[in-house]
């Protein structure tokens, strides 16, 4: 079963215009940390952001902010006023307990267009 | 912060011939690396989990014969893809983790291998 659903596949805007990343994510751990990477076409992966199961307090850090909500299993991410730079293939992951490994499980990603 | 480097950045090889990747943790020891495969266009799947000294813990479908991981220091992790054949092309991604679970991933910048 997938443990974590990025619905969207691609998303294309303007630059200036918001977006928003989907994440939904399947678990039973009570302890778990979820993540947010950014692919860009060099392919190196780039951390943004984590947040553990206990912490539900939403962020801004610059451009980026997030919206944990344990209650829809959903980790969203929000990108303010996009520019063309931001253009890359985001990953959501979960990271269970799992027998203690804490491995990472990535979403399909989700591939982001800004446009000039 | 942390640094993971991942060698090489990219390898073309005749089918038949082994090629091995490094991965290298410069400023921490990495008690447990990771390896994953990414298809174009796909996300990143895990093939192995590799605790320093101890064989690697495969996951379902990937064949430990033909992927070697040698995980012998504190700061090295190697994976040879033994007698590669065309469908073994991929992005090859390691990733290391300090010592305690809860340690985050660092990621290398990945190998492109094609293998003509």
């Amino acid at each position: 079963a997938q443990k974590v659903t990025q619905a969207q596949t691609e998303i294309s805007v303007v630059e200036k215009e918001d977006v928003t990343l989907d994440c939904v994510y399947e678990t039973r751990d009570t302890t778990y940390y979820l993540f947010w990477y950014k692919q860009p076409p060099s392919g190196e992966l780039v951390f943004l952001i984590r947040r553990n199961s206990f912490d539900e307090q939403n962020e801004i850090s610059g451009r980026y902010s997030w919206n944990f909500q344990k209650s829809t299993s959903s980790f969203n991410f929000t990108i303010t006023a996009s520019q063309v730079v931001d253009s890359a293939v985001y990953f959501c992951a979960l990271s269970e307990a799992q027998g203690n490994d804490y491995k990472l499980s990535f979403g399909a990603g989700t591939t982001v267009t800004v446009r000039a | 912060g942390a640094v993971v480097s991942q060698h090489p950045s990219w390898v073309i090889c005749k089918s038949g011939t082994s090629v091995k990747i490094e991965c290298r943790s410069l400023d921490f020891q990495a008690t447990t690396m990771f390896w994953y495969r990414q298809f174009p266009k796909q996300s990143l799947m895990l093939m192995a989990t590799s605790n320093e000294g101890s064989k690697a813990t495969y996951e379902q479908g990937v064949e430990k014969d033909k992927f070697l991981i040698n995980h012998a220091s504190l700061t090295l992790s190697t994976l040879t893809v033994t007698s590669a054949h065309p469908e073994d092309s991929s992005f090859y991604i390691c990733s290391a983790r300090g010592p305690g679970v809860r340690q985050p991933q660092h990621f290398g910048d990945g190998t492109r291998l094609s293998i003509l």
